[in-house]
């Protein structure tokens, strides 16, 4: 079966560095994708992994390791406002998202 | 600016009415896609379009349908409402083409409780 684990809930301090993994098993693999989600909100896009590797975004760096089936977020200098659920998202070889059920982050001052 | 939309942002209904939620994009997409979102869970497809005339099934289909009759508009319904399909739904949306960095767009989410 196609599956994304990612932990359900994090913890870390603004201004410091955080790291959300998830893992993903689909039949076949056409990218990783990265969501941002505020309470009451839509998702919205953070980043695209399709080849094994760092791809970095200002704040935000996505990495991909498709022989292992991982990937990671990272989110450095955090600020209060990324407090928010992250979701995880690989697309198979239907091209369809299938998506993991998200990690809270909770910034503490 | 182009946007998508959704209409009602909230609703409640019965169990055993038919209610229809809006899409409407104004980003000339050609795919568009209808989610729910239950705690738990991550977004589970219901139905998708690649264009006018074309509607999909996806993983959670049963007892919601899907009309495509023009580029901009995919609604939703649910045939007959059961107390399983309170959710929030969301809608959305991406270019033309399959796979590769083709982001999807959600519109802000209807929470539809069904009683």
């Amino acid at each position: 079966g196609q599956n994304i684990d990612q932990p359900t809930e994090m913890t870390a301090t603004e201004g410091a560095i955080v790291q959300i993994n998830c893992t993903y098993q689909t039949s076949g693999f056409n990218g990783l994708f990265w969501y941002q989600q505020h309470a009451g909100e839509a998702p919205t896009f953070l980043s695209y992994n399709v080849l094994d590797g760092l791809e970095e975004k200002g704040r935000f760096s996505s990495f991909l390791s498709r022989s292992k089936g991982y990937s990671y977020l990272l989110l450095k200098e955090l600020q209060m406002k990324d407090s928010a659920s992250y979701l995880c998202a690989a697309m198979d070889s239907n091209y369809q998202l299938i998506w993991g059920a998200g990690t809270k982050l909770i910034i503490k001052p | 600016d182009a946007e998508i939309t959704q209409s009602p942002r909230h609703k409640i209904t019965e169990t055993g009415r038919q209610v229809t939620l809006a899409c409407h994009q104004t980003w000339n997409h050609n795919n568009m896609f209808w989610y729910r979102q239950d705690l738990g869970h991550g977004l589970r497809l219901i139905h998708y379009s690649y264009g006018v005339q074309d509607t999909n099934k996806g993983e959670v289909s049963d007892g919601y349908s899907v009309s495509r009759s023009n580029t901009e508009d995919l609604p939703l319904t649910l045939e007959s409402a059961a107390s399983s399909q309170t959710s929030v739904y969301f809608c959305a949306s991406n270019l033309a083409g399959k796979g590769g960095h083709n982001e999807q767009f959600f519109g802000p989410g209807t929470r539809l409780t069904v009683l």
